[in-house]
């Protein structure tokens, strides 16, 4: 079965650091891979999806990147900022319909 | 354009009682999947829907579990005889086809119900 890790579990950061979340998987054959955020008490977020045929997204101050063959994504923000506080998940599908999610990063921008 | 909604928020049942949580996908989007969430967890796998017809059921943890699509829209999660281990939130979850087969585009998430069995 398709295990999905995030470290760090948790991430408090100044404001206006640029900061690195990951995201690891054991099963190499993946469809796509996408990055969430979920705040308490609400559903998720999508934030990017990187497709089968990509290696990377971008939006606004998010990046997010796709190695299928080390089994390794990253997010990157920039200038993170108070409203960037919120658990980041990141969820892979595999062969079949089903998706897999890791059990995120809870990140702390400190005003 | 409206997002995915779901309903109740929120609902407490007791021990024994059967429950149905509804969830209303993007209209036009032919994938619908549910999740389970446990506090803490990230959430797993429960079962997908394409239109009507529910392809992959592999997530339901009992036979107390049963979901429906009827018309290929709206969706009912049912869980008859509730147990105090079913208390998490269910979240619903559409998209439409990608570009390959088999794979899926972006999933856009519901609020999610928060179930508690007392």
């Amino acid at each position: 079965k398709q295990e999905v890790t995030q470290i760090p579990a948790a991430l408090s950061v100044p404001e206006g650091e640029n900061l690195v979340l990951n995201c690891s998987f054991t099963d190499s054959a993946i469809y796509n891979l996408q990055w969430f955020r979920q705040d308490p008490g609400k559903g998720l977020t999508s934030l990017l999806l990187i497709q089968s045929s990509q290696r990377e997204q971008t939006s606004g101050r998010l990046n997010a990147s796709l190695d299928k063959s080390s089994g390794r994504s990253t997010l990157y923000i920039a200038a993170s900022q108070p409203g960037d506080s919120a658990t980041y998940l990141c969820a892979v599908q595999g062969p079949r319909n089903q998706f897999y999610f890791g059990t995120g990063t809870s990140l702390t921008v400190i005003p | 354009g409206a997002g995915v909604s779901q309903s109740p928020r929120y609902k407490v049942a007791k021990r024994g009682q059967d429950v149905a949580l509804r969830c209303d996908p993007i209209s036009g989007h032919v994938s619908l999947f549910w999740y389970q969430q446990a506090l803490g967890q990230g959430p797993e796998f429960l079962t997908y829907f394409q239109n009507e017809a529910q392809l992959d059921k592999s997530g339901l943890p009992s036979d107390r579990f049963f979901a429906e699509r009827p018309e290929g829209s709206v969706s009912t999660l049912k869980i008859q005889r509730t147990q105090q281990e079913d208390s998490a939130v269910y979240l619903c979850a559409s998209s439409l086809p990608g570009g390959l087969a088999g794979e899926f585009n972006e999933q856009f998430f519901g609020p999610g119900t928060r179930l508690t069995v007392l």
